[in-house]
């Protein structure tokens, strides 16, 4: 069973166009994490979520916490093909120790 | 600053074979962590330290053994390589547990064959 699910799994889009990947979770979490990972490096942290209902923009890409703190997404807007990459989500679940889950990933890639 | 260094980058083991997966940081973290990788399935914490001397399990410790002696180091020990252990492991370091919202910093991993 995977605590923190994504989707789509896959994503191939064209430069320019606009997208969303999801992160969902029947569980509340005090905060959640998104990751990129590129082939052959480990993940590297874009953005910290903590608050129901947040929002926080890094350039192009715009990320939200859900309200009840179970899900999060990652909308990029103009992909370009440095967006290709591995997307993932990562949470400590509330009540829990400290050991982030991670989700199922989002493979993204970006053509021109 | 080196940050989060794994070695060997590959290696191939046969079944049966015992290696040491090696991970060592030198940002002074207190905390670090083994993940593996496997293909769609995100990462899975394998073994966790909360500082030097202290290890605990994570979600799938069987097959592995972990020490902790000083803060930089924290290698990941395969007794008995089966090829279920085939995968990506990497290792990661933050300053605070991961309850405190505090980033991981991850190596570059080790990619681990098993036949």
């Amino acid at each position: 069973t995977q605590l923190l699910e994504q989707s789509p799994q896959f994503l191939s889009i064209q430069e320019g166009e606009n997208l969303t990947v999801y992160c969902n979770s029947s569980s509340v979490f005090s905060s959640l994490q998104w990751y990129r990972q590129e082939p052959g490096e480990g993940p590297v942290l874009l953005v910290t979520v903590v608050t129901g209902g947040e929002v926080k923009k890094l350039k192009r890409l715009t990320f939200q916490f859900g309200d009840a703190r179970k899900d999060s997404s990652l909308h990029i807007t103009a992909a370009q093909p440095g967006d290709t990459g591995l997307y993932l989500c990562a949470g400590v679940p509330t009540g829990t120790a400290s050991k982030l889950t991670f989700g199922t990933g989002t493979r993204l890639q970006v053509t021109l | 600053n080196a940050g989060v260094t794994q070695t060997p980058k590959f290696r191939i083991l046969k079944i049966g074979q015992s290696m040491t997966l090696q991970c060592t940081q030198d940002m002074n973290h207190n905390y670090m962590y083994w993940y593996r990788q496997d293909p769609g399935m995100g990462l899975k914490l394998i073994y966790y330290s909360v500082g030097a001397g202290i290890t605990d399990k994570g979600e799938v410790p069987n097959g592995y053994n972990v020490s902790r002696s000083t803060t930089e180091d924290f290698p990941l020990r395969l007794e008995l390589a089966a090829p279920s252990q085939t995968s990506v492991y990497f290792c990661a370091s933050n300053i605070q547990g991961a309850g405190n919202n505090s980033p991981l910093h991850f190596g570059n991993g080790t990619r681990l064959t098993v036949t």
